[in-house]
């Protein structure tokens, strides 16, 4: 069975300081990987995805996780945090054995202090 | 806007009633996935149509109950409800054999 497991349910920056989201994962075959972000009263909106390939990957707003297959981590991060990129994330896996369906983890909400 | 269209926003009803909530998928995308986010079991996947049928169950309740239509709209069908059926429900809709799924902004469902 697949699990996501968020570490941190809260997690506080200072603006222009470097963004750290963990995520590590569980899964028997190789995953698809995502991250969500979600603002108050709205949708899910992808940041971005691990799929295959290249295992840095880069997604809107100046954020990037990496695949770790062998610490079965993709943790996203941002070099400075702005004031608009409070929300609260969502790591997410999901396998094409399983219709693609998404798994959530707990999700962490990202506190930007002036 | 990710494309995805819910309706309606919001809705308060009474324990022991009956709701459907729709969603539009994005245009052509076959697959409309349903999940339900609460405080205490956070995203919980509930359902997934793909062209009209049935392709996966979650943690869905007996008393719901999803469809999708041949335009590819989906109605999701909650009865007799109960308190601890207040959540936001979540619509996501993908294109056939790519796993990225946008999603809708929700329905807000109180039960009172």
């Amino acid at each position: 069975a697949q699990s996501v497991t968020q570490l941190g349910s809260h997690v506080s920056v200072s603006e222009g300081a470097l963004v750290l989201l963990r995520c590590n994962y569980s899964s028997s075959v190789p995953p698809y990987l995502f991250w969500y972000v979600q603002y108050p009263n709205q949708g899910l909106q992808l940041l971005l995805k691990y799929t295959t390939g290249a295992t840095l990957v880069k997604g809107i707003n100046g954020f990037e996780a990496e695949f770790k297959k062998s610490e079965t981590s993709f943790h996203l991060t941002k070099p400075s945090a702005h004031m608009s990129d409070a929300a609260e994330y969502f790591c997410a896996v999901s396998r094409m054995d399983s219709s693609y369906k998404l798994i959530f983890g707990s999700g962490t909400r990202l506190l930007v202090r002036p | 806007d990710s494309g995805v269209t819910q309706t309606p926003k919001h809705l308060i009803t009474a324990t022991g009633q009956r709701v459907t909530l729709r969603c539009s998928p994005r245009s052509g995308d076959l697959s409309v996935y349903w999940y339900q986010q609460s405080l205490d079991q956070g995203l919980q996947f509930l359902i997934q149509y793909y062209n009209g049928e049935e392709r996966a169950k979650g943690n869905i309740l007996e008393r719901f109950s999803a469809q999708q239509f041949p335009d590819l709209h989906s109605e999701l069908n909650l009865s007799s409800l109960e308190l601890g059926d207040s959540a936001l429900y979540f619509c996501a809709s993908s294109v056939s054999g790519v796993t990225e799924a946008f999603f809708g902004q929700g329905t807000r469902l109180t039960v009172v």
